[in-house]
């Protein structure tokens, strides 16, 4: 089955360090861009960053630049999200995606479950 | 940065109503628009990829058009099932949501 599976929730306090995983089944993991999309607490759809597993081509949506690190490991098909020091309004639920279209920068078909994360002192 | 811009940002209608969402970019985005749905608590579903193909088991009664930096999508015959919240995305540079239009029930 050609799925995303993400790590569990987190509650961490500020200043901590997260790193979050997702896993990639059912398809070949390096052909496909794989992303992160942010959703606050009732707001909407934010585009986080990307990478391209084949070469590690990475980009960032400005608004998250410097914030986050996006990495991938070709090995075990899981790419991450990593934060070296949270802040209270990291406090989000985030997704991993799929572009739906291999070797290119395409719509996002393919959804993580979504990994809740909780930042509070 | 493209910004993406829709209207309305909340819609109320009743099951059978014809409903349309405009989605407006701030540059061409030539044919790289898609729509998704999200439910209350679940991940967003991709509807429609490149302004007007529906992926598959998308029901016919969604449709998108548009062209440039104007887009619409439009749900025929509105359905209980299709009560949510419908975001357009551009993806001709990076990727850019719009806010978000919530479908609720009238």
């Amino acid at each position: 089955e050609v799925q995303l599976v993400q790590s569990g929730a987190e509650v961490k306090k500020p200043g901590e360090s997260l790193k979050m995983s997702c896993k990639a089944s059912g398809y070949m993991f390096p052909n496909y861009w794989i992303g992160w999309v942010r959703q606050m607490p009732g707001k909407g759809l934010e585009w986080m960053g990307i990478i391209y597993p084949g070469d590690s081509d990475t980009r960032y949506s400005p608004s998250f630049q410097g914030h986050v690190t996006i990495s991938a490991d070709r090995s075990i098909s899981t790419a991450y999200l990593h934060w070296s020091s949270l802040q209270a309004s990291d406090t989000a639920m985030f997704y991993c995606v799929r572009s739906r279209v291999p070797n290119f920068p395409d719509a996002f078909d393919l959804w993580g479950q979504g990994t809740l994360v909780t930042v509070s002192s | 940065d493209i910004q993406m811009t829709q209207s309305p940002s909340t819609l109320s209608a009743s099951v059978g109503d014809r409903v349309t969402i405009t989605c407006r970019a701030s540059q061409t985005i030539r044919t790289w628009l898609a729509w998704y749905q999200q439910k209350p608590g679940k991940a967003p579903k991709l509807l429609i990829n490149k302004i007007s193909t529906l992926e598959g088991g998308v029901p016919s009664r969604f449709s998108g058009s548009g062209s440039g930096t104007e887009f619409t999508l439009t749900i025929n015959s509105l359905q209980p099932d299709d009560f949510a919240t419908y975001y357009c995305q551009q993806y001709s540079s990076m990727w850019t949501f719009g806010q978000g239009t919530k479908v609720e029930i009238k």
